[in-house]
């Protein structure tokens, strides 16, 4: 059963406008939750974490919220750019470092 | 520069050809992990390993088996490797003192089990 769940396989925007990946859970457990970013032939890169007690954690252009009570979290990206062109996949983690990752988004910046 | 190295990039096998895919990291991470990606799955965790000689099953550890027996070193090990091995593989390592319990991830290994 999936415990992290990415619902929209795909998301296109408008270069500048605001990027919203959405990513669900269903493990209470989870204590930490991540966002990687894949470029095709290279393996994920991390991109940003928070932790379960905070509810938002803004680095530069991307800011992640987490709603504990509705299991769910995004990734915000403001303003798009070409470059942000890449999978983007979510994760949940234990303290026993056992990661849960989604099945990824793939995100279109279009110039 | 602070990387995971896997090896080897691309292999193509035949079922039952026993095969190794090494993975080296040069942090002296304590974490280390082996995931594997298929197309509307995602990554799915293999096996981890939380320190030397510590190793343990992730998601999906039947046809695998793992050592580490270094700290550096987290080899994949497919004893007899089947048509449904076929995948892109990611080894990873980190440490709890990052604070972030990020992951850092090899470059990736593409498997083709024929």
């Amino acid at each position: 059963d999936q415990q992290v769940k990415q619902n929209s396989p795909s998301l296109s925007v408008q270069e500048g406008r605001i990027s919203i990946l959405n990513c669900d859970y269903t493990n209470s457990m989870f204590d930490y939750f991540l966002w990687y970013k894949k470029y095709p032939a290279e393996g994920p890169t991390f991109l940003i974490s928070i932790s379960s007690i905070k509810d938002k954690n803004e680095d530069g252009r991307f800011t992640v919220f987490l709603n504990k009570s509705a299991k769910h979290l995004s990734l915000h990206i403001v303003p798009s750019q070409p470059g942000d062109s890449a999978v983007y996949f979510c994760a949940a983690a234990t303290t026993g470092n056992q990661f849960y990752f989604g099945t990824g988004t793939s995100l279109t910046v279009i110039p | 520069e602070a990387q995971v190295t896997q090896n080897p990039r691309y292999l193509i096998t035949v079922t039952g050809k026993k095969l190794t895919v090494t993975c080296s990291q040069n942090m002296n991470h304590e974490y280390m992990s082996w995931y594997r990606q298929d197309p509307g799955l995602g990554l799915r965790q293999i096996y981890y390993s939380m320190n030397v000689e510590v190793t343990d099953k992730g998601d999906v550890p039947e046809g695998y088996k793992v050592s580490r027996k270094e700290k550096r070193n987290f080899p994949l090990i497919l004893e007899s490797p089947s048509p449904n091995q076929t995948s892109l593989y990611f080894c990873a390592s980190s440490s709890p003192g990052q604070g972030t319990y990020g992951y850092t991830f090899g470059s990736g290994t593409r498997l083709t089990v024929v």
